[in-house]
């Protein structure tokens, strides 16, 4: 059974950081992975969409990358700003267990501060 | 429409209730996905469609839950005789293809809360 996690739970910076999320899952039988970011009380806005046969995706200060064979994804924020505080999730769609369903990891709760 | 869109955006029921969220999903998207999401967890899956059919339901936690995609394009997310631990908030997403690589579009949920 896939299972994906997120460390840490929570993360706090001052402004103008840069900063790292991780995610873990335990099948490297997977078709994609994916970074969402959450704000509170909304849906979820897809940030970075990674295929298997790729080690990393970049859009503008974000950059993601997949070791497919560590099962290991990191989500690297360059010089953070307010607006980046939101909950960050990763998610997988694995090869096996349901193809067409995205696991999700818990998130990440980040908190940029002025 | 621009995006996928859920309501209601929210909804209070009281126990043994049954509620119906709705989803409009992205105009031409063949796939549908239902998700509940607990407080400071991640999106569980629910269910999927393909079209009009419903091709994965392993996710539903009881038989008090039903979805259903008559036409191929809005769906319903069904509870029946609702119960405490059924308050979440329900996301619903689409995407273009019935392709495993195809990005999913969530909309804003809907968030239940059951007295």
């Amino acid at each position: 059974k896939q299972e994906v996690t997120q460390i840490p739970a929570a993360l706090s910076v001052p402004e103008g950081e840069n900063l790292v999320l991780n995610c873990s899952f335990t099948d490297s039988a997977i078709y994609n992975l994916q970074w969402f970011r959450q704000d509170p009380g909304k849906g979820l806005t897809s940030l970075l969409l990674i295929q298997s046969s790729q080690r990393e995706q970049t859009s503008g200060r974000l950059n993601a990358s997949l070791d497919k064979s560590s099962g290991r994804s990191t989500l690297y924020i360059a010089a953070s700003q307010p607006g980046d505080s939101a909950t960050y999730l990763c998610a997988v769609r694995t090869l096996i267990q349901g193809a067409q369903k995205l696991v999700f990891g818990q998130g990440t709760r980040l908190t940029i501060n002025p | 429409g621009a995006g996928v869109s859920q309501s209601p955006r929210y909804k209070v029921a009281k126990r043994g209730q049954d509620v119906a969220l709705r989803c409009d999903p992205i105009s031409g998207h063949v796939s549908l996905f239902w998700y509940q999401q607990a407080l400071g967890q991640g999106p569980e899956f629910l269910t999927y469609f393909q079209n009009e059919a419903q091709l994965d339901k392993s996710g539903l936690p009881s038989d008090r839950f039903f979805a259903e995609r008559p036409e191929g394009s809005v769906s319903t997310l069904k509870i029946q005789r609702t119960q405490q631990e059924d308050s979440a908030v329900y996301l619903c997403a689409s995407s273009l293809l019935g392709l495993a690589g195809n990005e999913q579009f969530f909309g804003p949920g809907t968030r239940l809360t059951v007295l």
